[in-house]
């Protein structure tokens, strides 16, 4: 059962444009969102995040979208680097405090191309 | 900068064999997690602990075993292995703040079974 889902598998952009990556998910108790980027051999690291009292997040070229109705968040990088190419993941968590709240679902990923 | 280690980057082991992968973070983190990374399924996670001698069943904590006896250590075990545990094992590490925060990775572990 897969509560976050990422249905496109890759993505190629080309240098200088838009990138857009979709997320999707089921779980109605999911409030906090975060986006991960990982390069091949190295751990992920942390993109951006956003709470669901929010509907927009910017950090830079970074921009994350949420549609609570919709169960839908987006990534928007622009422009988009050739650095940028790599497998971004979202993940979802609740933001009860509670012990056990603090692990995230991840999505399956998106392999994004930057093409120079 | 938070580091987060792990004890191997690359493993090669027989179907059968006992496996540890150690885990070690720096920065006073009470959170730790174990995750596999598969194409197709993304980051599925195994088990976490919010502290010394806790621990949680993650999503698919099958044929795993965790110990963590010191705050900046995690170990995941396999007792014995099997061929479908070959993937990326990457531990993680956060905060314990309430909530969700953002967690910290290692470089993974590329496990294969033969």
């Amino acid at each position: 059962d897969q509560q976050v889902k990422q249905n496109s598998p890759s993505l190629s952009v080309q240098e200088g444009r838009i990138s857009i990556l979709n997320c999707d998910y089921t779980n109605s108790m999911f409030d906090y969102f975060l986006w991960y980027k990982k390069y091949p051999a190295e751990g992920p690291t942390f993109l951006i995040s956003i709470s669901s009292i929010k509907d927009k997040n910017e950090d830079g070229r970074f921009t994350v979208f949420l549609n609570k109705s919709a169960k839908h968040l987006s990534l928007h990088i622009v422009p988009s680097q050739p650095g940028d190419s790599a497998v971004y993941f979202c993940a979802a968590s609740e933001m009860m405090i509670n012990f056990g709240n603090e692990k995230l679902t991840f999505g399956t990923g998106t392999r994004l191309t930057i093409i120079p | 900068d938070v580091k987060v280690t792990q004890s191997s980057r690359y493993l090669v082991k027989r179907t059968g064999e006992k496996v540890f992968l150690e885990c070690v973070q720096d920065m006073d983190h009470e959170n730790m997690f174990w995750y596999r990374q598969d194409p197709g399924l993304g980051l599925r996670l195994i088990y976490f602990s919010y502290d010394v001698k806790m621990k949680e069943k993650g999503d698919i904590p099958e044929g795993y075993s965790v110990s963590r006896e010191k705050k900046e250590r995690f170990s995941l075990i396999l007792e014995s292995t099997s061929t479908n545990q070959t993937s990326m094992y990457l531990c993680a590490s956060s905060f314990w703040t309430g909530g969700p925060d953002t967690q910290y990775f290692g470089p993974g572990t590329r496990l294969t079974v033969l």
